[in-house]
């Protein structure tokens, strides 16, 4: 069946502008987590949802960031006024559901940031 | 907090030879600790998991016993094939309410040469 999905690929944008990234979970999987990760590190953890809402978003590094859910199911990640800092790799998974330990992850949003 | 140690890489081995990363975790209660490799190109794939003390997760040859007494998930194979070359992240998965949060080492970058 189909994994997780993210678009773009690719983004480069410049400092000061805005971006959205976009994640499709696998279907049924009720769990969705980004993560971002930087060159030569592991993914580090910015927000996770269960159902629509936000269950967890410890992992945001400012107000800048936002991802909304809002039917349960596709999630976009939302950066605002973008610096040269936030470019990563922004990875989503997916996971069954509340409790479910494993999580799938999609190929990535590769930002770059000028 | 939660944290997860892993050896430095590159390592380089000849193909054919036997294969240990080492991992050791950081974390209270009883967390769940995987494996995911990341091939040249490709998004991050669940290589293998445990979720208790003393089991052992398998998958493609690789091992790695899940030891509470040495908080330590280390990463085996008996004989690596070039077609092993990857990123290996090991990962915890915070056992306490109902988020599943991954927890990531740095990495270790593992080329396999003829």
């Amino acid at each position: 069946g189909a994994g997780v999905s993210q678009t773009p690929s690719n983004k480069v944008t410049e400092k000061g502008k805005y971006v959205e990234l976009r994640c499709d979970p696998i279907s049924g999987h009720t769990a969705l987590y980004w993560y971002r990760q930087s060159l030569g590190q592991g993914p580090e953890f910015l927000i996770y949802f269960q159902g629509t809402g936000a269950a967890d978003d410890s992992g945001l590094p400012n107000d800048r960031f936002f991802a909304v859910r809002p039917e349960g199911s596709v999630s976009t990640l939302k950066i605002q006024r973008t610096e040269r800092g936030d470019s990563a790799v922004y990875l989503c998974a997916s996971s069954p559901g509340a409790g479910s330990k494993t999580q799938y992850f999609g190929p990535g949003t590769r930002l770059l940031v000028l | 907090g939660n944290s997860v140690t892993q050896m430095e890489g590159p390592v380089t081995l000849s193909e054919e030879a036997f294969l240990t990363i080492n991992c050791t975790y950081t974390a209270t209660g009883y967390p769940s600790l995987f494996w995911y490799v990341q091939y040249p190109g490709e998004g991050l794939q669940l290589l293998l998991k445990a979720t208790k003390a003393d089991d052992k997760g398998s998958n493609k040859g690789f091992e790695a016993t899940y030891r509470k007494e040495t908080t330590s998930f280390h990463l085996e194979k008996g004989s690596v094939q070039v077609s092993d070359s990857a990123v290996y992240f090991c990962a915890l998965s915070d056992s306490s309410g109902t988020a599943s949060k991954l927890t990531f080492g740095t990495g270790t970058r593992l080329q396999v040469t003829l």
